[in-house]
């Protein structure tokens, strides 16, 4: 069984649009991610919540929403895609505990045309 | 603030070749360290992991050791395979805020 799933996997999309990556762990993990990777592969945390509350918000711009229904899911809404969204998207999840490892989703290959 | 640097890439090592690839951080407290692999097309997998100091990381023949007095964690594996090909991150984790900083990440191409 996948542990940290998401999906889709891959999506090319409009500009203008408003799309949804959906997440999901049955790690048990308290703690769960997003994190943006761009075309030169750097890896950036966007946000982080811990049992459904926003921990972390890095300067991500307001057109990115993660919704949280319950701390097994983790969803990024993106409104009003711009060709600037273009990269990979990862779910991660952890315990929420020094040393404990991070666990990444396979990764969502958000193209924006 | 908490940062990883690391070695930029490409490295391009024929097969059996030694690697190194180098890693330092900066972080205020004592980070777990931590390797991540990114085949290509793929997504992240951890590689190794190391949680305190002088602990060694290792698996599928690359280790790690935790180097508190010169705050490096490099990554080394005696011989190269092409399938080693692939994108490898250094990162570190704090208990303050439990989030992975990333290094840059280093391409690795391993060449028959």
């Amino acid at each position: 069984d996948t542990a940290v799933s998401q999906t889709p996997k891959y999506l090319v999309t409009q500009m203008g649009n408003d799309k949804s990556i959906k997440c999901e762990q049955n790690l048990g993990h308290d703690t769960m991610y997003w994190y943006k990777q761009d075309s030169k592969k750097f890896l950036k945390i966007m946000f982080s919540y811990n049992n459904k509350e926003l921990i972390i918000n890095e300067t991500v711009p307001n057109r990115f929403s993660p919704k949280s229904p319950d701390k097994a899911h983790l969803n990024l809404h993106i409104n009003s895609l711009e060709l600037g969204d273009s990269a990979v998207y990862f779910c991660a999840s952890g315990a929420g505990r020094s040393g404990n490892t991070i666990y990444f989703g396979e990764g969502s290959w958000l193209t924006v045309v | 603030g908490n940062s990883v640097t690391q070695m930029e890439g490409p490295v391009t090592l024929s097969e059996e070749a030694f690697l190194t690839i180098n890693c330092t951080y900066t972080a205020t407290g004592y980070p777990s360290l931590f390797w991540y692999v990114q085949y290509p097309g793929e997504g992240l997998q951890l590689l190794l992991k190391a949680t305190k100091a002088d602990d060694k990381g290792s698996n599928k023949g690359f280790e790690a050791t935790y180097r508190k007095e010169t705050t490096s964690f490099h990554l080394e594996k005696g011989s190269v395979q092409v399938s080693d090909s692939a994108v490898y991150f250094c990162a570190l984790l704090l208990n303050a805020g439990n989030m992975l900083t990333f290094g840059g990440g280093t391409r690795l191409m391993v060449k028959p």
